[in-house]
């Protein structure tokens, strides 16, 4: 299996843009999904397929790709956006990784 | 509804062997392209992918884990079952169950249950 790297934490003010990456060899040629996870809950997905959004997630959570790095985008981020944020992908051997997890803080 | 729900004992001894049963409903496991797997959470640390087991009976497992780790289903009881051995202090995390719905996310773990807190200690 292979790695996905990310920054431990962002910091942004409220209604600013917060940008969350994650990189991995991998990343070209593998999918890659989003969760959200909020202290002593289980993780929700965000975002699917590098830019897909799930009925019931806000607008404001986006997605893209480029190379070996993928961007999860949070615009005119909220209070309640605060949370630690994970990246996921699979390999053609039918095994997962996560990334290492960043924590978003809103000022 | 779809909901998956971990269920185990709370504390193992070192060496010891742990189960786990993930009980799901909402979905059936004989459907094309859906898959239940189980993924764990140390405190304060990253999620950590451990196992999955598919509608086709095809089982997967992490490369560092998978000689310890044995998943297995009841479709007639919506269950999944994951079984680690020779459990070890580190091995202490919260632990969830998650599906995968191929068809509609594709890879995503779309929902997931609420988790279950396993500690190792003697």
């Amino acid at each position: 299996s292979y790695e996905l790297t990310q920054p431990p934490s962002v910091s942004v003010s409220p209604g600013q843009t917060a940008r969350i990456t994650c990189s991995g060899d991998a990343l070209p040629k593998q999918y890659v999904y989003w969760y959200q996870q909020k202290p002593g809950q289980a993780p929700i997905l965000v975002i699917y397929k590098d830019s897909e959004r799930p009925s019931g997630i806000p607008e404001r959570f986006s997605g893209s790709s480029s190379g070996t790095t993928v961007t999860l985008t949070i615009s005119g981020v909220q209070a309640e956006d605060e949370a630690d944020y994970y990246c996921q992908s699979a390999d053609s051997s039918g095994t997962y990784v996560f990334g290492t997890g960043t924590k978003v803080t809103v000022l | 509804q779809v909901t998956l729900r971990e269920s185990g004992p709370a504390l193992v001894k070192p060496t010891q062997t742990l189960t786990l049963t993930c009980t799901f409903s909402g979905f059936s496991l004989t459907t094309g392209g859906m898959f239940v797997s189980w993924i764990r959470q140390p405190p304060g640390k990253a999620l950590e992918w451990l196992a999955l087991i598919g509608w086709d009976d095809d089982e997967y497992y992490s490369t560092s884990l998978k000689t310890r780790l044995t998943i297995s289903k009841d479709t007639s009881k919506n269950q999944v079952v994951l079984t680690m051995t020779n459990m070890d202090p580190v091995d202490t995390a919260t632990y969830f169950c998650a599906r995968i719905q191929q068809s509609f996310t594709y890879d995503a773990f779309d929902i997931w249950g609420q988790g279950t807190m396993v500690t190792v200690s003697s």
